[in-house]
């Protein structure tokens, strides 16, 4: 069964740094998504994505943050100089259409120091 | 804004006892409710979602507007039904999913 793989399954960064999550979706989905989690808080969404543009995003992603389709089949998410609070679990999600489910990948474990 | 409230944290059952998860939600409009499982060190996946109307494992779940609630049920609790359960909504035909704060499942021998 196809899945969403995402990449790296932990990255280690200092405050400041970029980094870039990468998530490879389903490959027939044409919605994808981020959504984070800080430890012990709930899961949240950051941006809907589609047809190369964004088609919602939340208050959390600010100017620091985009996203990018570069290719066919990768869909990144770059926080530019990452602070803190950055640190979560960052999941990337999926879907066919607007209605159907969304399939999540295994997330990334941000840690920024 | 739309909101879940999922008030337990931790639900501790045993084997064979019956099981609710609690879900409550705020949205003025008509919402679709999703409940999404995570096993130990599994992804988020879809356990159900109301306008499905399915039993998945077992469990149930009916979306109650008088009360705001989707809570999720089953009758009989098995171990491998241990987890994190996530009740979720999406509003107005969107695909932004607000999730509450997930309750952890422990079922005991």
């Amino acid at each position: 069964e196809p899945e969403v793989t995402q990449t790296p399954s932990h990255q280690v960064t200092q405050m400041g740094q970029e980094v870039i999550l990468r998530c490879v979706p389903i490959s027939n989905h044409l919605y994808f998504y981020w959504y984070r989690q800080i430890l012990g808080q709930k899961v949240e969404f950051l941006v809907s994505f589609y047809n190369n543009e964004i088609s919602e995003k939340s208050e959390i992603f600010d100017d620091q943050f985009s996203v990018e389709r570069p290719d066919g089949s990768n869909f990144t998410l770059k926080i530019r100089s990452t602070k803190l609070e950055d640190s979560a679990m960052y999941f990337c999600a999926s879907s066919i259409t607007r209605y159907d489910v969304q399939y999540f990948g295994p997330g990334t474990r941000l840690t920024v120091t | 804004a739309q909101r879940v409230t999922q008030p337990e944290k931790l639900l501790s059952v045993f084997k064979g006892a019956p099981v609710e998860l609690k879900c409550n939600y705020s949205y003025s409009g008509s919402p679709e409710l999703f409940w999404y499982v995570q096993y130990s060190r599994q992804r988020l996946q879809l356990l159900l979602r109301h306008i499905s109307r399915e039993s998945i494992k077992g469990f149930t779940a009916d979306l109650n507007k008088g009360e705001t609630s989707f809570h999720l049920k089953k009758p009989f609790a098995q171990e491998e039904d241990s987890a994190m359960y996530y009740c979720a909504l999406t509003t107005g035909g969107g695909n932004k999913l607000t999730f509450g704060t997930g309750t952890q499942l422990k079922v005991e021998l």
